[in-house]
Parts: structure tokens; C-alpha cells; sequence
């Protein structure tokens, strides 16, 4: 699976936009791009996933250049209830029988 | 719809104890996923059955850890005897499908204290 790094920590304010960059060098051909988010005391919550180019839901965008080594989470003008742990994950869910491999994650704080 | 719940949401026992962790999943899904956070740790895979069946234990930690899901319903998590390492916090998670079902639901948690 493939290893990701993404910042520890994140300062913003809110109604700003807040982006959350991930790298993943050794992506492999059949990887998925997932982000979960998790606050104190309770178990992580899928936001967004993606293969390539860009996704976009009701919460987030998820952006992924063409060499797929990378890819950053969007949170537009954030909210105080926005500050929590951001989780990257990288995998091929479909042979890995849908383990999640977690990293240290971004804790986002957003201040007033 | 009811979430993931997980009972207790707090266990404290000591060391040589023996404590059981229940997860109840998202009524309808196949899949059952536990995965754990050690102290100052990253949230690490542990095992995942498809109905009452182990897919994937190849995250049990040792022979301490005992996980069951009789009937493909609720499962359970003994550990048996605890450590002072097993200390953290026990998630359990569960989806619908196997294959490219990625969007897993999270339980709140069990946090374990082994004194």
C-alpha cells in the first residue's frame, strides 16, 4: 500500500478556503484517493474519493494532477465545526478487501 | 438509520484482565472491520469479516485477541489477558459491499485502559 505524507498541523480562519495537500509517490496503477475526517471521540468519517482529475461534493474538492503523486483536499470557507484530523489514504480497495491504511493525518484547527 | 455502535465506550481493567468489546454494525451490512489507535499511534487495521466469515485478520496483534461475529450480526472483540500495551481506543467499522465499497462507517469507539 501506498505510503503518504501530509502536513501535521493547519491554522485557518474562518469562511476561508482551506486546502490540505497529500503526497503519495509510489501510487500504483489501480490506487483509489480517499479522505476521511475525524473529530475528538468519534471514529473517522469518509469525506471524498477520487481516481483522477477532480471530484467534487457537497462537502469537499478533491483535486489530483495527471501523475496521480499527489492530491489535495478542498474545504470551502470552513466553519469552526470544520476543525478536526484529516486523513489521506491511499489503496487498492478492491484487493485489499477494503482495509484502510491510516496515517498521521492533518489536524486542522480554525479559529474565529 | 442507526450507525455503528460499539459498547462499552470505556473500559478500564487491570493488567490480566479479560475484556470483551462489542460492535453492533449498520443493520444490512456484510462487512465488519476493527481497527485500533494505540497511545500516540496511527489507527491500525486489525481483522475484517464478511458476514460471520475472517477475510483479513492479518492485524490481530497476537493470540491475546479473540474476534467473533456469530450469525453475521454483532461481532465481539475479546482480549484475553490484557496487557498494558493493549491500552488505546477500539474502533469498529462497517460497510454494504466488498468490492469498490471504500466509504466505511465508523463507530464512536471503545477506549481501553489497562492498568
Amino acid at each position: 500500500l501506498a505510503k503518504t505524507t501530509q502536513p501535521i498541523s493547519m491554522d485557518s480562519y474562518e469562511g476561508q478556503e482551506v486546502n490540505i495537500t497529500c503526497s503519495h509517490n509510489n501510487i500504483a496503477t489501480n490506487d483509489y484517493i480517499t479522505w476521511y475526517q475525524q473529530f475528538p471521540s468519534q471514529g473517522p468519517r469518509f469525506i471524498i474519493q477520487g481516481y483522477k482529475t477532480k471530484v467534487t461534493n457537497e462537502v469537499a474538492s478533491l483535486f489530483i494532477p495527471a501523475d496521480r503523486k499527489s492530491s489535495t483536499l478542498s474545504l470551502p470557507r470552513v466553519s469552526l465545526s470544520d476543525t478536526a484530523v484529516y486523513y489521506c489514504l491511499v489503496g487498492d480497495y478492491n484487493n485489499a478487501g477494503n482495509m484502510l491504511t491510516f496515517g498521521g493525518g492533518t489536524r486542522l484547527m480554525v479559529k474565529p | 438509520e442507526a450507525g455503528v455502535t460499539q459498547f462499552p465506550s470505556h473500559s478500564v481493567i487491570e493488567k490480566g484482565q479479560t475484556v470483551t468489546l462489542r460492535c453492533d454494525p449498520i443493520s444490512g451490512h456484510d462487512n465488519l472491520y476493527w481497527y485500533r489507535r494505540v497511545m500516540g499511534k496511527e489507527i491500525k487495521f486489525l481483522l475484517h469479516f464478511v458476514k460471520e466469515s475472517k477475510q483479513d485478520e492479518s492485524g490481530m496483534p497476537n493470540n491475546r485477541f479473540l474476534a467473533e461475529r456469530t450469525g453475521g450480526t454483532y461481532s465481539t472483540l475479546k482480549v484475553q489477558p490484557a496487557e498494558l500495551e493493549d491500552s488505546g481506543v477500539y474502533f469498529c467499522a462497517s460497510s454494504p459491499r466488498l468490492a469498490g465499497e471504500v466509504e466505511q462507517y465508523f463507530g464512536p469507539g471503545t477506549r481501553l485502559t489497562v492498568t
